[in-house]
């Protein structure tokens, strides 16, 4: 069963833009990660953010989670062709148990 | 090393083949999992190994079976599957709690894409 939502399901955005993926899941966490997937490929780990944390930032991206509404985000900043990808919350409900949400399709316009 | 190690890259088998898919880790990981993804969906949890023992199975399929015969080594192998089953098989690694540094981070390699036909 997956515990989390992203949305949207798809974004087209113009390189340099900024873009704003979110994520709800439903149960308590001790972690969110974010994870991206080249088409056809394995996922890389991008972030992680622990349930005690309400912001985290590595490079352009930047991570907010909200555990009162069970809600996180990822925003990448400057955006850039070769963030063309599927993008994807991860939750940990029980121990060892890392569930993916949907995932984002982002697509980069040049 | 930070790679994980998926063995055969693609398979195209029979419903009444048996065939197996193998992933190797030389990073100390102590947790081994395996996901199926099909297209467009995200990974789907099937088995977990923590110190090489089975920790969970998220009601899997019996034709599907998981051997994990070291810290290294992690394998799936396959038994009558049916058409359905075609999918990218992920497997991941990741430090285990207690572990020094556990991030919590899981390390995916690139993936088996298998064919039942």
């Amino acid at each position: 069963s997956q515990q989390g939502e992203e949305d949207p399901q798809a974004l087209s955005i113009q390189e340099g833009e900024n873009a704003t993926m979110n994520c709800s899941y439903k149960t308590s966490i001790n972690n969110l990660q974010w994870y991206r997937q080249n088409s056809g490929r394995g996922l890389v780990h991008l972030i992680l953010i622990r349930s005690n944390e309400r912001e985290k930032h590595s490079g352009r991206l930047r991570v907010t989670l909200d555990t009162s509404k069970k809600s996180s985000s990822l925003l990448i900043t400057a955006s850039r062709a070769a963030d063309t990808a599927s993008y994807f919350c991860a939750t940990d409900p029980f121990r060892r148990k890392i569930i993916f949400g949907k995932g984002t399709r982002l697509h980069i316009l040049p | 090393d930070t790679e994980v190690t998926q063995t055969p890259k693609h398979l195209v088998m029979g419903m009444t083949n048996k065939k197996s898919l193998k992933c190797e880790q030389h990073m100390g990981h102590r947790a081994m999992y395996w996901y199926k993804q099909k297209a467009k969906k995200p990974p789907e949890l099937m088995f977990v190994y923590s110190y090489e023992k089975l920790s969970i199975n998220e009601s899997v399929p019996s034709r599907f079976s998981p051997e994990c015969p070291n810290s290294s080594l992690l394998n799936l192998h396959l038994h009558a599957l049916q058409p359905e089953d075609s999918a990218l098989y992920l497997c991941a690694s990741s430090q285990e709690s207690g572990q020094e540094v556990y991030t919590g981070e899981l390390f995916f390699g690139e993936g088996s894409r298998l064919t039942v036909l």
